[in-house]
């Protein structure tokens, strides 16, 4: 089992529309959970983190976190072309280390 | 701010020559961190340092990969002999020590043929 699995995609919405985007991980002791942007052939850019249980809004973005089930969402909305991205999560295990998703493509149809 | 800084960007060697790499994390970032990023994957720790001393390097494959960084400043990562499987994008990070966000450098393309 993979530690940090996301939805295989590619995810493909229209502009304007909710981009919804799934990470589960296996370590339960996780404690820090991280979105990373990365365009291609750029370097991942980190946009959000979350560490408590809930929602937690910055802008058009939205984190969600739910421990029990080991289950992290990012919620864009309205999206914009510009959002087209390979979308990256992270966790921090209980080791410290910070283990990534192979990632979600999102492509955002003008 | 400056960012993390990492030469080269691209580079292009035949297996079993070396290569090294090089980074400059961002000022008073004490935890650096080099990354490989294969294609079509996510980026996978080799090796973390916090000042000069490493704090982890369980998946860094010790027979071909060493990395150094003195002075706990600039690090720089060597590949000896380069294998077809070592092609990636080597991302370095860095971030201030017990602060959970990291920060990448623009990666460092390598194309072994």
């Amino acid at each position: 089992q993979k530690e940090v699995e996301q939805n295989s995609g590619p995810l493909s919405v229209p502009e304007g529309a909710i981009a919804s985007l799934n990470c589960t991980y296996s370590d339960r002791g996780s404690q820090s959970f991280f979105w990373y942007r990365q365009y291609s052939g750029k370097s991942p850019e980190l946009i959000m983190f979350i560490y408590s249980n809930g929602d937690k809004e910055d802008g058009r973005f939205t984190a969600q976190l739910n421990k029990a089930s080991q289950y992290v969402s990012l919620l864009i909305r309205d999206s914009q072309p510009s959002d087209s991205a390979t979308y990256l999560c992270a966790v921090r295990t209980n080791d410290y280390k910070l283990s990534f998703g192979a990632g979600t493509t999102v492509t955002v149809r003008a | 701010e400056a960012g993390v800084a990492q030469s080269p960007r691209y580079k292009i060697i035949e297996k079993r020559q070396s290569v090294a790499f090089w980074c400059n994390p961002i000022s008073g970032h004490a935890t650096l961190y080099w990354y490989q990023q294969i294609l079509g994957q996510g980026p996978k720790l080799l090796i973390q340092f916090q000042n000069n001393g490493v704090v982890d390097d369980s998946q860094l494959p010790k027979d071909r990969f060493s990395a150094e960084r003195l002075k706990g400043v600039d690090s720089t990562l060597k590949i000896q002999p380069a294998k077809l499987e070592d092609s990636a994008v080597y991302l370095c990070a860095s971030s201030f020590p017990g602060v959970y966000e990291q920060y990448f450098g623009p990666g460092t393309r390598l194309t072994v043929t």
